[in-house]
């Protein structure tokens, strides 16, 4: 079936650092990929998507390809902050539902 | 605008009570859909709706129902609560599904079976 496989946490960064959230993912067809965030006590928040290969989602300076190549739609920012401290979530809408990652843990330090 | 709302936001169960989480959209979209967020662990799909008067199961769907009598509500049920059940229960809507379409979610129903 499909999977999404998202890079292990928590991470733990120096504001204004670089970084990197892998994940990768198993599909039939050609899936939407999508990068949700959860701060604390609320519910899931699109962050980005991309519909097709090469597509280049991006929203409040993160960014993410949509490699078909690679099968996989890695999160950067060139510089995070504080408030970026969160959890975030790689999904796929193939099958037309969405199948998660487990969650990556963000932890900005000032 | 108030979206995906969900009732209660917290709430102790004891083994073998029932209850029902509560979830209303104002977008008027057309899917609904139940999911439980266990620690660490992504979210897994309980129940979704495709419209008024249908429903079908996700992957895990024991333990649980669901009905969808109007577009707006799409309440979950939980019959004989287990403490396998504790968990952070997330409802979501979408327009459609596939090709993009977001999903917007609730805050979360916190969940504590003893």
């Amino acid at each position: 079936g499909d999977s999404v496989t998202q890079m292990e946490g928590p991470v733990t960064l120096s504001e204004e650092a670089f970084l990197t959230i892998n994940c990768t993912y198993t599909a039939t067809g050609y899936p939407s990929l999508f990068w949700y965030v959860q701060y604390p006590g609320e519910g899931l928040q699109l962050l980005l998507k991309a519909t097709k290969a090469d597509d280049k989602g991006s929203n409040k300076g993160f960014e993410a390809t949509y490699r078909k190549e690679t099968t996989s739609f890695h999160l950067e920012k060139g510089s995070v902050q504080v408030s970026d401290s969160a959890v975030y979530f790689c999904a796929s809408d193939s099958a037309r539902q969405l199948t998660f990652g487990s969650g990556t843990q963000l932890t900005v330090l000032p | 605008n108030a979206g995906v709302t969900q009732t209660p936001k917290f709430r102790i169960l004891k083994i073998g009570q029932s209850m029902t989480l509560q979830c209303a959209q104002d977008m008027n979209h057309n899917y609904m859909y139940w999911y439980r967020q266990d620690p660490g662990m992504g979210l897994k799909l309980i129940y979704y709706s495709v419209g008024a008067g249908i429903t079908d199961k996700g992957e895990v769907p024991n333990g649980y129902n669901v009905s969808r009598s109007t577009t707006e509500y799409f309440p979950l049920r939980l019959e004989l609560a287990a403490p396998s059940q504790t968990s952070v229960y997330f409802c979501a809507s979408s327009y459609s599904a596939g090709a993009g379409q977001p999903q917007h979610f609730g805050d979360g129903t916190r969940l504590s079976i003893l």
